[in-house]
C-alpha cells in the first residue's frame, strides 16, 4: 500500500523565492496534518485538516505561509517570501480516524539560501 | 502545562544488551500514547498504540507498556538495525493534537 507521498524531497532556493510542498495523503485517511522539524523545536504541528477543511492553523508561523487541500488526495503548502529561517524538514501525515494513528510521509527538506 | 519528557536523550548499546527507553507525560486526560521510529532522512514510522494504563504492546524485540504517568519501549537483544530515534507522543482527550517529546537517539554497536 501506498503511504503519504511528499514532493519535492529536497528543495533549495534562495530568500524571498516562493515555495510549494505538496502532500498525497493515503487514500481512504480524513485527516492530513502539516508538521516541521528542527534540532531546536523538534516536531511542530503547522496545520490540521479534517475532511478538506483547515480546522486549525495556529500553528503556521506567519502570514507568509499558506496551506490548501482542494481535494482528498492533494495538499499543498506554500511560503512566499521565503527566508532563511524557514530551512527545516516539512512533514506531511494523514490519518484514518479518531484514535487512529497518524501516518507520516518522508517530508522534504528545504533550505533557504 | 501538557508536557512530553523522554529519556535519555541518546544511549549506545552493545548488540544483544537489553534496555529500555522513557517517556513521562503530563497532560489532563490520555487519549493515547503513541511511539515512533525515525530514520534519517525519513519521516516517523508508526510503532504502538497504548490506550489505558497497563495496557502492552509487543512487535519483534520491541515491547510498549503504559502507566498513570509514563510508557516504556523495552528493547530486548537489540540488533544494530534498530539503531534510530524513537519519538513518544500524547493526544488528550478531545484533541486532535499530538504533543510529541524529543525523541531518544539509539545507537546499537555490533
Amino acid at each position: 500500500d501506498a503511504g503519504v507521498i511528499q514532493s519535492p524531497r529536497h528543495e533549495v532556493t534562495e530568500m524571498g523565492q516562493e515555495v510549494t510542498l505538496r502532500c498525497k495523503p493515503i487514500s481512504g485517511h480524513n485527516s492530513l496534518f502539516w508538521y516541521r522539524q528542527t534540532m531546536m523545536r523538534g516536531l511542530e504541528l503547522l496545520i490540521y485538516f479534517n475532511n478538506n477543511v483547515p480546522i486549525d492553523d495556529s500553528g503556521m508561523p506567519e502570514d507568509r505561509f499558506s496551506a490548501k487541500m482542494p481535494n482528498a488526495s492533494f495538499s499543498t503548502l506554500k511560503i512566499q517570501p521565503s527566508e532563511p529561517r524557514d530551512s527545516a524538514v516539512y512533514f506531511c501525515a494523514s490519518k484514518a480516524g479518531t484514535g487512529q494513528p497518524q501516518h507520516f510521509g518522508d517530508g522534504t527538506r528545504l533550505s533557504i539560501l | 502545562e501538557d508536557q512530553v519528557t523522554q529519556s535519555p536523550e541518546a544511549l549506545r548499546l552493545q548488540e544483544g544488551e537489553s534496555s529500555s527507553l522513557n517517556c513521562s507525560y503530563t497532560v489532563s486526560g490520555l487519549r493515547g500514547l503513541f511511539w515512533y521510529r525515525q530514520d534519517p532522512g525519513k519521516g516517523p514510522e508508526f510503532l504502538f498504540t497504548l490506550y489505558s494504563a497497563g495496557e502492552e504492546k509487543e512487535k519483534e524485540r520491541l515491547k510498549a507498556t503504559l502507566t498513570k504517568k509514563e510508557s516504556f519501549l523495552h528493547i530486548t537483544a537489540p540488533k544494530p538495525e534498530d539503531s534510530a530515534t524513537y519519538l513518544c507522543a500524547v493526544q488528550m482527550d478531545s484533541s486532535y493534537k499530538l504533543i510529541f517529546g524529543s525523541g531518544t537517539r539509539l545507537l546499537v554497536r555490533p
